[in-house]
C-alpha cells in the first residue's frame, strides 16, 4: 500500500538556525508531491509542490524541497527559520492510479524567538 | 473566490445527539475531500466526492458516519449518534480533479482547505 513517512515529529529551532524536514514515500511509478502548512489554529495550506520537471521546488516564504527519485524522497528545507515558521508540516503523496493524497502524519515544528 | 466555507466553525454537543457539519467547496471544483484530524491519528482521510458522487469512503469510521453531496455546491458530514471519542477538526478540502484518461497523464492538483470545524463532545 502507498504510505508517506515524515520521520521527525517534533522539531524545535532557533531563530536563524537552517530546516531540513524529512518526507519519504513507497511507491515505485510516477507521483506528484506535497507540502502543506498549517499555522497554529488556521488550516491546511500549500507550501510548495512537485509534479515534474526541475525537482528542486522552490516555495512560498523561502521553503524549499527537493525529489530524489532514487531515495523516494522530498525532504523540505529552509536555509534559515524564523519564529512565524512555527507551525505543522505534511507532507502529502498523489500517486498512480490513486486520485487521493495519501498524507504523512506532520511534523510539529516550534522555533524559539 | 471566497475560499472552501465550512460551518459551523465550533460544535459542542453532548454525546448521541446528532451533529451535521456543512461544507460548501470552491466554484467550478468538482472535487470534495472530508478529513479528520486528531492530535493521536494525524489527518485522516474520511471520504471523498467526485462530482458529487462518493468514490472513497474507506476512511469513514462506522455507521454513525455518514456523508452527502446533493449538488456541486454543497456537502454535509452527519454524526448520529455522537460520542466522545469523535472530537475533533473537521476539515473539508475542494479541488479540480480532471477526468482520468490513464497513468501516463499526472496532472498536478492542489486541495484546498476550508478553516475547520472544531467538534467537541462531552
Amino acid at each position: 500500500a502507498q504510505s508517506v513517512s515524515q520521520h521527525n515529529h517534533h522539531v524545535i529551532l532557533s531563530e536563524a538556525a537552517s530546516l531540513e524536514l524529512g518526507c519519504n514515500y513507497s511507491y515505485g511509478g510516477t507521483v506528484n508531491l506535497f507540502w502543506y502548512v498549517q499555522y497554529p489554529g488556521q488550516h491546511l495550506q500549500l507550501l510548495l509542490k512537485y509534479f515534474s520537471g526541475d525537482p528542486l521546488v522552490k516555495g512560498i516564504k523561502g521553503f524549499e524541497a527537493e525529489f530524489i527519485k532514487s531515495k523516494f524522497s522530498f525532504n523540505l528545507r529552509k536555509p534559515s527559520v524564523q519564529w512565524s515558521d512555527t507551525a505543522e508540516y505534511f507532507c502529502a503523496v498523489n500517486a498512480g492510479n490513486n486520485r487521493k493524497l495519501i498524507w504523512g502524519l506532520g511534523t510539529s515544528l516550534a522555533v524559539n524567538p | 473566490d471566497a475560499g472552501v466555507i465550512q460551518s459551523p466553525r465550533h460544535e459542542v454537543t453532548e454525546m448521541g445527539q446528532e451533529v451535521t457539519l456543512r461544507c460548501k467547496p470552491i466554484s467550478g471544483h468538482n472535487s470534495l475531500f472530508w478529513y479528520r484530524q486528531t492530535m493521536m491519528r494525524g489527518l485522516e482521510l474520511l471520504i471523498y466526492f467526485n462530482n458529487n458522487v462518493p468514490i472513497d469512503d474507506s476512511g469513514m469510521p462506522e455507521d454513525r458516519f455518514s456523508a452527502k453531496m446533493p449538488n456541486a455546491s454543497f456537502s454535509t458530514l452527519k454524526i448520529q449518534p455522537s460520542e466522545p471519542r469523535d472530537s475533533a477538526v473537521y476539515f473539508c478540502a475542494s479541488t479540480y480533479l480532471p477526468a482520468y484518461r490513464g497513468e501516463d497523464l499526472m496532472l498536478s492538483y492542489e486541495q484546498y482547505f476550508g478553516p475547520g470545524t472544531r467538534l467537541t463532545v462531552t
